[in-house]
């Protein structure tokens, strides 16, 4: 089974600020995924990456499959970021997710 | 236009109650999912369906059963209904075929937030 480990828990920063969110796993995998929870409950993915690095506009999420880790950036960081972020990793050979404990990210104005 | 679209959003019920959530996806995947989100937010597949075959069963109680009419329905039923059952309940889809090792990006339903009193 792969352990997913996310860090930190809980990030409160001010507007603005660069947000960096890490997520450790401990099984090779074939690809990993970043999710967004909303505070209303709804849950949106982000990303899914195998390699390198992705953008979509203010987020970058990067992995490094050799070192088990990926990072999730958030630049430029705006209260609407506010919302718990939650990696998740495939058991191998099919599409069962281990979830992250999920990072808790508040933006303050 | 939903894409994965679940009901009801609430259901508070009582103990030893049946109740059934709906989930639909117009989004023409062949992969779809539910999931279990406890008190402390953490996530856990419960089942999986891939062309309304089961493919993953978590070890969940059985008084929890799927049913998958057509590919974009899985609905779940869940018997004799216990305090420890309260949780939101997230279906999700995607494309392709569970077990085939190949990734594919999840859409996640609203959830389902269920309170069994």
């Amino acid at each position: 089974k792969n352990e997913v480990e996310q860090s930190p828990q809980n990030l409160t920063a001010q507007e603005g600020e660069f947000i960096t969110i890490n997520c450790s796993y401990s099984v090779g995998i074939s690809a990993l995924h970043w999710l967004q929870q909303h505070p209303g409950g709804g849950i949106v993915s982000l990303f899914m990456l195998s390699s390198g690095k992705k953008k979509h506009g203010r987020l970058i999420a990067t992995i490094n499959i050799q070192e088990k880790h990926s990072s999730l950036h958030i630049t430029a960081s705006h209260p609407r970021d506010s919302a718990v972020y939650i990696c998740a990793v495939p058991g191998f050979g099919n599409e069962k997710l281990t979830f992250g404990t999920g990072t808790r990210l508040t933006i303050i104005p | 236009d939903t894409a994965v679209s679940q009901t009801p959003k609430y259901l508070v019920t009582q103990m030893g109650n049946d109740k059934s959530i709906k989930c639909e996806q117009n989004l023409g995947h062949d992969t779809m999912y539910w999931y279990k989100q406890d008190s402390k937010k953490f996530l856990k597949i419960m089942f999986s369906y891939n062309n309304k075959e089961l493919i993953i069963n978590e070890t969940v109680p059985n008084r929890f059963s799927p049913k998958s009419p057509d590919k974009a329905h899985l609905n779940l039923h869940i018997n004799s209904l216990e305090l420890g059952d309260s949780a939101v309940y997230f279906c999700a889809s995607s494309h392709g075929s569970s077990g085939l090792g190949r990734p594919y990006e999840q859409y996640f339903g609203p959830g389902t937030r269920l309170t069994v009193t």
